[in-house]
């Protein structure tokens, strides 16, 4: 069974650009979850969305956005990008109804310069 | 809000010792408790989770309600068990997937 793939593996991206990330999880699972990892912060959730919709969302600003569609597959896009975006970006995808376990992508290594 | 505390940001063992990494969290109601673990360039995977009770590499973890503690041990550390360790928490009822994550522990075991 395919992991989760999230690509591109690297972007860099100047200041005040947007971007946009993909995820596609392990096929049948129905949520996807995104994280933002800074050596600073951490692990930080960023929205979890199933079947579409946008079930839960951690503290970030209106400039970080998502979507999820209908064959489970999430993008994630960032607007006005700031010098302090500069992060990996973590998927992760789970069956969905009842949390059992994460399954994480390998990221998505942003660079905002 | 939860919160998940790992104290330790590095640990080195000798091999054959044992290890604990350290984990406290801060939530109100029935938490679901995790660990993760990092090896070097692989992703983040799940070691154990508490309602599994299991022993996993060797790996035990015991959630402590009264001292709101889910501490990561191991009798006799292997030096393939070096990696990030990150404990992780997600409130029962509509968490979902949302998981709060502590800052993790890097853990080096020597030969």
């Amino acid at each position: 069974k395919a992991g989760v793939t999230q690509t591109p593996r690297y972007l860099i991206k100047t200041r005040g650009q947007q971007v946009t990330l993909s995820c596609s999880p392990i096929s049948g699972h129905r949520s996807v979850s995104w994280y933002q990892q800074t050596p600073g912060q951490g692990l930080q959730f960023l929205f979890e969305y199933f079947s579409e919709t946008q079930r839960n969302k951690g503290n970030f600003p209106g400039r970080f956005s998502g979507r999820q569609f209908s064959n489970s597959r999430s993008e994630m896009n960032v607007s006005t990008l700031e010098l302090g975006d500069s992060a990996l970006y973590l998927c992760a995808s789970s069956t969905g109804q009842v949390f059992t376990e994460a399954f994480f992508g390998q990221g998505t290594r942003l660079t905002v310069v | 809000a939860q919160r998940v505390t790992q104290p330790e940001k590095l640990l080195s063992v000798f091999k054959g010792a044992p290890v604990e990494l350290k984990c406290n969290y801060s939530y109100s109601g029935s938490p679901e408790l995790f660990w993760y673990v990092q090896y070097s360039r692989q992703r983040l995977q799940l070691l154990l989770r508490h309602i599994s009770r299991e022993s996993i590499k060797g790996f035990t973890a015991d959630l402590n309600k009264g001292e709101t503690s889910f501490h990561l041990k191991k009798p006799f550390a292997q030096e393939e068990d070096s990696a990030m360790y990150y404990c992780a928490l997600i409130r029962g009822g509509t968490s979902y997937g949302k998981l709060t994550f502590g800052q993790g522990t890097i853990l080096t075991v020597h030969p």
